[in-house]
């Protein structure tokens, strides 16, 4: 069970645009800035999003992310097939001396 | 550009010591307001994060890991080690590593490849 709650599975159709959400409490998101990392099939994650929603340079601004209160949300727009990965969400959490938690992650299926 | 490179035996027998080295090259360890952290995922299942240390040897460690994880620094062979004890099968993940940014201790870039270590007896 991880600390921040991410649906399991999304899903779009190429140039939709889909959103993932991330839900934490006052500890987590709530006090601290979201991040977002996006791993292909057999790479290691890769950041997407930093501070809640600025990107690293190299990610498209179709991809965007934002908070509000003690949740956090990824948009991808104009959805490509290269979009298909596991997308997680991170932040520090003030519990027990302070530690990182992630999501569980969302699986994105372009149909 | 800094890269990191995860190195360590890929098997473990269940109760052992699994220990590994991340290599930083590209750039100095000590160099910047940089921690350096590792984190894991088993098979089918979500990231975890493992701890964090800076270049000074200061450490935090994941509560449900404490008991068991000591993560150190060599400064002077610009690498850094995880050792995680008394293993069991649900420590078998691919072990990442991976430099944090200070003031924002979930942005984790870059990242090493990573390296897959099984539990086996």
């Amino acid at each position: 069970q991880s600390v921040l709650t991410q649906p399991p599975s999304a899903s779009g159709t190429p140039g939709q645009r889909v959103t993932i959400s991330c839900s934490g409490s006052s500890s987590n998101i709530g006090s601290h800035a979201v991040n977002w990392y996006q791993r292909l099939p057999g790479t290691a994650p890769k950041l997407l999003i930093f501070r809640n929603d600025q990107r690293p340079s190299g990610v498209p601004d179709r991809i965007s992310g934002s908070k509000s209160g003690t949740s956090a949300s990824l948009a991808i727009s104009g959805l490509q097939s290269e979009d298909e990965a596991d997308y997680y969400c991170a932040a520090w959490d003030d519990s027990l001396n302070g530690h990182v938690v992630f999501g569980g992650g969302t699986k994105l299926t372009v149909l | 550009q800094v890269q990191l490179q995860e190195s360590g035996p890929g098997l473990v027998k269940p109760s052992q010591t699994l220990s590994l080295t991340c290599t930083v090259s590209g750039g100095s360890i000590s160099g910047g307001s940089f921690y350096w952290t590792w984190i894991r995922q088993p098979a089918g299942k979500g990231l975890e994060w493992i701890g964090r240390i800076y270049p000074s040897g200061s450490t935090i460690y994941n509560p449900s890991l404490k008991s068991r994880v000591t993560i150190s620094v060599d400064t002077s062979k610009n690498q850094f080690y995880l050792k995680l004890s008394s293993v069991t099968a649900a420590d078998t993940a691919v072990y990442y590593c991976a430099r944090v940014h200070s003031g924002s201790y979930a942005m984790f870039e870059p990242w090493g490849p990573g390296t897959l270590v099984t539990v086996s007896s």
